[in-house]
């Protein structure tokens, strides 16, 4: 079946570095993958998308990489403040509208 | 993008009662989607709510258990019957924006049900 797999449950660093997370994925070939931002008691909020044929892509101090031969995506964001603290979603879809979601990681950036 | 407008953001509700939640679109989009997300767990698709038919719902999940209304291209409902403590979790009301780099799902807020 399929199945996404997210690096950790939770990930702390220190302000100003770079925060890494992970996303695996089995038993699927997506069309394209994203990457959301879930805070505390609230609805996911779309961040970034990159295809199949992408290997990067960037948004200001967010950059993800999408590599189908290894079936895996890293998502980096620079210059980590305390504000990017929140959990982030990766989701992956195909032509269909049908997305399915990976189960987060909880990541905080510590002052 | 679309935005999305969820009611209640927030209810405490008891066994046994049923709760409707809301959700308006400030566009026309063809499919509405209503998702659950358990404390700790991912989103999970409840149905797929179209317009002037009826819902289609995923497996696990029964018409009985969750009504859906689609009466027009900017509004649905989602109905929690019979709630028991299981149920409580957050709801998230979603649309789809299709590009022609990929579709893209636009949540809503939310509503936090919990269940005593």
């Amino acid at each position: 079946s399929q199945k996404i797999e997210q690096n950790s449950e939770a990930l702390n660093i220190q302000e100003g570095k770079t925060a890494t997370l992970t996303c695996n994925y089995t038993n699927y070939s997506p069309a394209y993958l994203q990457w959301y931002r879930q805070d505390p008691g609230r609805g996911p909020v779309f961040l970034l998308l990159i295809r199949e044929n992408e290997k990067e892509k960037r948004k200001e101090r967010l950059k993800v990489t999408f590599d189908t031969t290894l079936k895996q995506s890293l998502f980096h964001i620079t210059a980590s403040q305390p504000a990017d603290s929140a959990t982030y979603l990766c989701a992956l879809g195909s032509s269909a509208s049908k997305i399915i979601f990976g189960s987060g990681t909880r990541l905080s950036i510590r002052p | 993008s679309a935005v999305i407008s969820q009611k209640p953001s927030r209810d405490i509700c008891q066994r046994g009662t049923s709760l409707t939640i809301q959700c308006q679109v400030d566009s026309q989009v063809t499919m509405m989607f209503w998702y659950r997300q358990q404390p700790g767990q991912s989103l999970t698709l409840i149905a797929t709510a179209n317009q002037g038919s009826e819902a289609t719902y995923e497996s696990g999940f029964v018409i009985d258990k969750f009504p859906i209304s689609r009466p027009n291209l900017t509004f649905s409902t989602l109905t929690v019957s019979n709630m028991s403590p299981e149920d409580s979790s957050i709801y998230l009301c979603s649309v789809v924006v299709s590009r022609s780099t990929g579709n893209t799902i636009y949540f809503g807020e939310g509503s936090w049900l919990t269940v005593v």
